[in-house]
């Protein structure tokens, strides 16, 4: 039974520029939620998809924009990126209610020169 | 002032020794709280939660919350090399969401 999957695992951007992440969730989660972990620091949430939904949004501009499809598996968006927006990014997949059952991946970790 | 606060590391300990991790927070209407584990270069994995006040224990661990204090607590009993890793408390809100410590990094020096 696989986990939840992030891609890629590493990635360098620079300053300004746009970059995807994606995730797909363990199988028979259907909700989807992305965090931002900088170094040295706990994970912060940026949103929820359920139902290909934003159902919830944490303090981030909105730079940061993300997509649910069908399948369940998500994306995350970032524009015009900041050198502040380097760290691991974090999807973790579960029912909608069965926070007992939150998953994380290993994350992407995204550095921006 | 943070949702939730957690005790700086790194913590140091010997192997076989009794750890404590701690974490405050300010919303009372927390009620679930959760501890996971992070190794290093991996997303963080659960290790075990409780709800509203109290004790539970899983083998050599058991977590307590006092919600009168909003104390949350890990205790990790004769702790193994195996054990070194960074530990997050995250407490949850009403809407699913967690909100998650700083974490505290352990190492268990055999």
């Amino acid at each position: 039974d696989a986990g939840v999957t992030q891609s890629p695992t590493h990635l360098i951007k620079t300053r300004g520029q746009q970059v995807t992440l994606r995730c797909s969730p363990k199988s028979g989660h259907d909700t989807v939620s992305w965090y931002q972990q900088a170094l040295g620091q706990g994970p912060q949430f940026i949103f929820q998809y359920y139902e290909e939904e934003e159902r919830q949004r944490g303090n981030f501009p909105d730079r940061f924009s993300g997509h649910q499809f069908p399948n369940y598996s998500s994306e995350l968006n970032v524009n015009a990126l900041l050198l502040g927006d380097s760290a691991l990014y974090l999807c973790a997949s579960s029912f909608p209610t069965a926070w007992d059952g939150y998953t994380f991946g290993s994350g992407t970790r995204l550095t921006v020169v | 002032q943070k949702e939730v606060e957690q005790d700086p590391g790194p913590l140091s300990v010997p192997e076989g020794a009794i750890v404590s991790l701690n974490c405050t927070y300010s919303n009372s209407a927390f009620q679930y709280f959760m501890w996971y584990r992070q190794y290093s270069r991996k997303g963080p994995e659960l290790l075990m939660y409780t709800y509203s006040s109290g004790n539970k224990e899983d083998g050599r661990f058991t977590a307590q919350v006092d919600k009168s204090s909003k104390y949350i607590s890990l205790f990790i009993r004769d702790s193994q090399p195996s054990d070194s890793a960074t530990y997050l408390c995250a407490p949850i809100n009403t809407g699913n969401q967690f909100y998650f410590g700083t974490g505290t990094s352990l190492t268990v020096i055999p």
